[in-house]
């Protein structure tokens, strides 16, 4: 099976600085890859996927980064905002687990002004 | 996201009883699934359905049962809760391997 896990419970950042959220998988067999979102009350929303055919994916002031060989991604955002601070989950399956995510345990992110 | 909805949003409810958490859709998706959050965990995914007539457990279904009563609705009983279930429920929706979730249900069981 697959296990997640993420590198910080907490993380605490300065508004405008860039923020780095850690994630670790087992399961080499891994494919896709996507970080959620969560603010409180909500429920996890979208943020940016990655497949295992690239390293490196940017999206508006967020990037995922993917290193295979150590079985690790992470999510840097740019010019932290007050609006960013949430809980970051990744989240990762194999394209032939009939879409079943496995999710890591999250980052709580906080951005001090 | 307004396209997956959740209801109810809060429930407290007492041990032995059973009690039905509703999800709906309108994004189109074929599958559906429910997870269980709990604090210091990652979702756990509970049953998910690939269409009304596939419905498979998770990796925690004990103590719970889902219907599928038609594409845009699935939903998930507890047929006599237990304090341990206390925790905060959602809905997912997807077409392929991104997951839309609903606002989540926070459920009490005294």
């Amino acid at each position: 099976g697959e296990s997640v896990g993420l590198h910080l419970p907490t993380l605490s950042v300065q508004e405008g600085d860039n923020s780095i959220i850690n994630c670790a998988y087992s399961n080499s067999a891994s494919d896709y890859f996507i970080w959620y979102k969560q603010e409180s009350g909500k429920g996890p929303q979208f943020i940016i996927d990655i497949r295992s055919n690239m390293d490196k994916r940017q999206g508006q002031r967020v990037t995922v980064l993917l290193n295979k060989t150590v079985k690790h991604l992470s999510l840097q955002i740019a010019a932290t905002q007050p609006g960013d601070s949430a809980v970051y989950f990744c989240a990762v399956t194999h394209t032939g687990t009939a879409s079943k995510l496995t999710f890591g345990t999250g980052t709580r992110l906080q951005v001090t002004l | 996201d307004a396209d997956v909805t959740q209801t109810p949003r809060n429930r407290i409810t007492k041990t032995g009883k059973r009690i039905m958490l509703e999800c709906s859709q309108t994004k189109g998706h074929d599958r559906m699934y429910w997870y269980r959050q709990d604090p210091g965990l990652g979702l756990r995914l509970i049953y998910y359905s690939f269409d009304v007539k596939d419905i498979n457990k998770g990796e925690i279904s004990d103590g719970y049962s889902v219907s599928r009563q038609a594409q845009a609705k699935f939903s998930l009983s507890l047929e006599s809760a237990i304090p341990n279930q206390t925790a905060l429920y959602f809905c997912a929706t997807s077409d392929a391997y991104e997951q839309y979730f609903g606002p989540g249900t926070r459920l009490t069981v005294t």
